[in-house]
């Protein structure tokens, strides 16, 4: 079983639509939680951290359950700029541990 | 500020062959990470400088992978000899040392470097 598992995608939405990204991890010794944003053939860049509170940068809402080990990603009114893989991240020990990535294309 | 740099940025090198790659970590960021992607899979850890010392390096996946970081600035990851099934993207990462607050410490990650094995 992989340590981080996202939904396999591709996910296909038209430009405004809200899309959900959902993540599971299996170590529940993990301390902290990202979401990352890797466009083609480009390095992985931050998107936002994810908190138990949850918590929300403009249109982006990240949601963590420790409980459940799941976590989330919420885009409202999708931009054709959003097409891009996005990488669920687990950290334990300052190493970070990837999900395969869910690959999301906003058609206009 | 510049960011993470890598070098170089693609390596076509036939089987048994020596490959080295090297990263420039952002000036100042002690913690120094080697990720690598291969073709279908999850990009997964390599190994973490703290300076100029190795603090983990579970993921290195043999002792056909050197990796070094001397004065704790720059890195260089070699390859000796290389096999197909090392062909890949390797990222390099950097990040500051705040011992107190090392959950929010950001990784920052180069471009990484295709490395293609024939």
């Amino acid at each position: 079983r992989k340590e981080v598992e996202q939904d396999p995608g591709p996910f296909n939405v038209p430009e405004g639509a809200t899309v959900a990204f959902n993540c599971t991890y299996s170590n529940s010794a993990s301390q902290s939680f990202f979401w990352y944003r890797q466009d083609c053939r480009k390095e992985p860049k931050l998107l936002m951290s994810v908190y138990s509170s949850g918590n929300e940068d403009g249109r982006f809402t990240a949601q963590l359950n420790r409980a459940s080990q799941y976590i989330s990603l919420l885009i409202r009114d999708s931009k054709l700029s959003d097409s891009a893989t996005y990488l669920c991240v687990v950290q334990g020990a300052q190493k970070l541990v990837f999900g395969q990535g869910t690959r999301l294309t906003i058609n206009p | 500020e510049a960011g993470v740099t890598q070098f170089p940025s693609h390596s076509v090198i036939e089987k048994g062959q020596t490959v080295t790659l090297r990263c420039d970590p952002i000036s100042g960021h002690d913690n120094l990470y080697w990720y690598r992607r291969v073709m279908g899979k999850e990009i997964k850890f390599l190994l973490h400088f703290v300076k100029e010392s190795k603090q983990d390096e579970s993921g290195m996946p043999n002792n056909r992978f050197l990796a070094e970081r001397t004065g704790g600035t720059y890195s260089t990851l070699k390859v000796q000899p290389a096999e197909l099934e090392d062909s890949g993207v390797y990222f390099c990462a950097s990040s500051q040392d705040r011992q107190s607050n090392w959950d929010t410490d950001t990784q920052y990650f180069g471009p990484g470097t295709r490395l293609t094995v024939l």
